[in-house]
């Protein structure tokens, strides 16, 4: 049973252009989140979502980033007009469908946005 | 907003101490609290969690204690060894979303 598995590890990005950022979940799972971590820093959430739904994205900046989880495929992270403070590293984390509020979240191994 | 504070940033201990984290939450409606290990450039990885339920936790060399009525939760990570060498995350799960700590750069001095 692979992990979750994101895509790609590494992206480097010129300011003014689009980063997207991929998150596979664990197979099974139906809850993905995003996180972003700065250099020497905690994990701040960003957004948690199911499956064609966004359930909380109250830690999303308002204005240049996205995220969706289509019925197909992985969950995407988009991030418009890229600025030299997106650079950071991206952890998405999956759970398993009936865990609620009490579940383990099972992490990627990041992807790290280098903007120039 | 929630908050999780998390004290030390920096731990320093002698190899066979004992090391101690602690962390405060503000959501009191929270009711999980995982513990998260991460090696430089690595993911972050669950070591033990703990539910609203239960106050005290042990797993081999590793134990996490919960007061709930004060808000705030511990780490216990005993005979410490050179590979317990990480930043350690507390966290608490406020409604949909798990909040970090900032974070405690742990070292075992040889």
């Amino acid at each position: 049973n692979a992990g979750v598995m994101q895509n790609p590890r590494h992206l480097v990005r010129r300011r003014g252009q689009e980063a997207r950022l991929r998150c596979s979940p664990m197979k099974g799972h139906s809850h993905v989140y995003w996180y972003r971590q700065l250099p020497e820093e905690g994990l701040k959430f960003m957004v948690y979502l199911q499956k064609e739904n966004i359930i909380d994205e109250s830690g999303m900046p308002k204005e240049r980033f996205s995220a969706e989880f289509p019925k197909e495929g992985p969950s995407i992270l988009r991030i418009q007009q890229v600025v030299r403070g997106d650079s950071a590293a991206y952890f998405c984390a999956s759970s398993p469908p009936g865990q609620g509020a009490v579940g383990e979240q099972f992490f990627g191994p990041g992807t790290r946005l280098t903007v120039l | 907003g929630e908050n999780v504070e998390q004290h030390p940033s920096t731990l320093s201990v002698q190899e066979g101490d004992s090391a101690v984290i602690k962390c405060t939450y503000s959501d009191s409606a929270s009711n999980y609290f995982p513990w998260y290990k991460q090696e430089l450039g690595k993911r972050p990885q669950l070591i033990i969690d703990i539910r609203s339920n239960v106050g005290e936790k042990k797993d081999q060399r590793i134990a996490v204690t919960l007061n709930k009525t004060a808000k705030h939760f511990s780490l216990h990570i005993t005979e410490t060894q050179p590979e317990d060498s990480a930043v350690y995350f507390c966290a608490a799960r406020s409604a949909s979303k798990i909040i970090f700590g900032s974070g405690t750069r742990l070292s075992i001095r040889p």
